[in-house]
């Protein structure tokens, strides 16, 4: 089981420019979730899909669009990368029931580190 | 928004020396969870708490969710050179699935 996978695992873009990031899981999940994290600030979530079909703003949605293209995969785009958008992107998983009385821990991929000059 | 904040920041302790950190919430949770991430990692669950004051144990780790369901704590007991990470506490509101994560402690350990 490759449980979560992130491609690619390094990126680095000039400003302006757009890239997608993607991510699948072979767990079966409903949720998948995409956070980055900054030195000092922990995981900051930038959109999630609750289930296959469905997609949320998080806390950071800004510069982001994302899709989830069926169960297994779920991308996250830059339209125009900006150099505060320099970060460590982790996408992850989990198996959470609707309705959400019994939340199940997430799955996280290796990330992928992504600079912008 | 809501917010959920970690003490210390920053530890770094000798190895065989006690470790606790401090998670606390703007708002009541309905679980905590908690992660470990090791230098260059990705998070990786440690364990879920969901009643008012629980108390886990994972070998010398202890896991605590509070009365009021605000704040839990972590606290390793002899640490080793194995321990070192930053500690993420994390927690779901009521009615969601949006799991918001404290801002992390990261541990060093010295032989």
């Amino acid at each position: 089981n490759a449980g979560v996978t992130q491609t690619p695992k390094f990126q680095v873009l000039k400003t302006g420019q757009s890239m997608t990031l993607q991510c699948a899981q072979d767990m079966n999940h409903n949720s998948m979730y995409w956070y980055r994290q900054d030195p000092g600030m922990g995981l900051r979530l930038i959109y999630y899909s609750a289930s296959e079909g469905t997609t949320d703003k998080g806390e950071v949605p800004n510069g982001y669009n994302v899709s989830r293209l069926n169960k297994r995969e779920f991308s996250l785009r830059l339209e125009s990368a900006a150099p505060s958008q320099t970060s460590v992107y982790f996408c992850a998983s989990s198996e959470n029931p609707i309705p959400y009385s019994n939340n199940q821990p997430q799955h996280f991929g290796d990330g992928t580190r992504l600079s912008i000059l | 928004g809501q917010q959920v904040m970690q003490i210390p920041q920053y530890q770094h302790v000798q190895e065989g020396e006690d470790f606790t950190t401090y998670c606390n919430s703007s708002t009541t949770l309905s679980n905590i969870q908690w992660y470990k991430q090791r230098p260059g990692g990705h998070p990786v669950f440690l364990i879920q708490l969901v009643k008012s004051g629980e108390v886990k144990k994972q070998k010398r780790l202890t896991f605590q969710f509070g009365e009021a369901k605000k704040n839990s704590s972590l606290h390793i007991t002899a640490t080793q050179t194995t321990d070192v990470g930053t500690y993420f506490c994390a927690g779901h509101t009521l009615n969601t699935d949006k799991l918001i994560f404290g801002t992390g402690t990261r541990l060093q350990v010295f032989p």
